[in-house]
């Protein structure tokens, strides 16, 4: 079946750091892909999503590419923010009839200090 | 324009009981999931719905249900609450299942 690692966590960071978080899937078929950010209290919201292979997304200055060949999606940010501290998570979701249904990555902490 | 709307955002039930959570989608999206996030399992998928038909299903048992209205408004229910169930439950929405899908607050679900 479908799955999702992500990096174990916790990750602490110093202001202006560079940040990877690295994610690796295991997918029948072509599957889409994506990075949620969830700050405490809250549900997730969707930073970033690639569709296809060697698909780049990007927003709020994260990226990440799609890489079939290495069946990874690695976030990275060249600068973080105490603001960007939050629980990162990686899913994908398969073609098909796979409706509705995103799998997930347990989910990565990120901790920002000043 | 109006995000995705859960209710209640708390809920605390016994043991025994059922509990039904309402989830109001974005407007014009027709296709709502939800998930079970705890500590120990993360975001596990429950079901999805579009237009007011259950498409997919997850590996819950039965006492998981929902539904779908014309409206495109999302219930899911729980019957014979188990400690176990508690939980954050969070629906999600889209146009369809090829889009990014936006996900509400969530129901903190604790059954004591």
């Amino acid at each position: 079946g479908d799955s999702v690692t992500q990096m174990e966590g916790p990750v602490t960071l110093s202001e202006e750091a560079f940040l990877t978080i690295n994610c690796t899937y295991t997918a029948t078929g072509y599957p889409s892909l994506f990075w949620y950010v969830q700050y405490p209290g809250e549900g997730l919201q969707l930073l970033l999503k690639a569709t296809k292979a060697d698909d780049k997304g990007s927003n709020k200055g994260f990226e990440a590419t799609y890489r079939k060949e290495t069946t990874s999606f690695h976030l990275e940010k060249g600068s973080v923010q105490v603001s960007d501290s939050a629980v990162y998570f990686c899913a994908l979701r398969s073609g098909g009839t796979s409706y509705g249904k995103l799998t997930f990555g347990q989910g990565t902490i990120l901790t920002v200090h000043p | 324009k109006a995000g995705v709307t859960q209710t209640p955002r708390y809920l605390i039930k016994t043991r025994g009981q059922q509990v039904t959570l309402s989830c109001s989608p974005i407007s014009g999206h027709r296709s709502v999931s939800w998930y079970q996030q705890t500590p120990g399992q993360g975001l596990q998928f429950l079901f999805e719905y579009f237009s007011e038909t259950q498409r997919n299903k997850g590996n819950f048992p039965g006492r998981f249900s929902g539904r779908q209205f014309s409206n495109s408004r999302s219930e899911m229910n729980v019957s014979t609450l188990e400690l176990g169930d508690s939980a954050l439950y969070l629906c999600a929405s889209s146009l369809d299942s090829d889009y990014g899908y936006t996900f509400g607050s969530g129901t903190r679900l604790t059954v004591v």
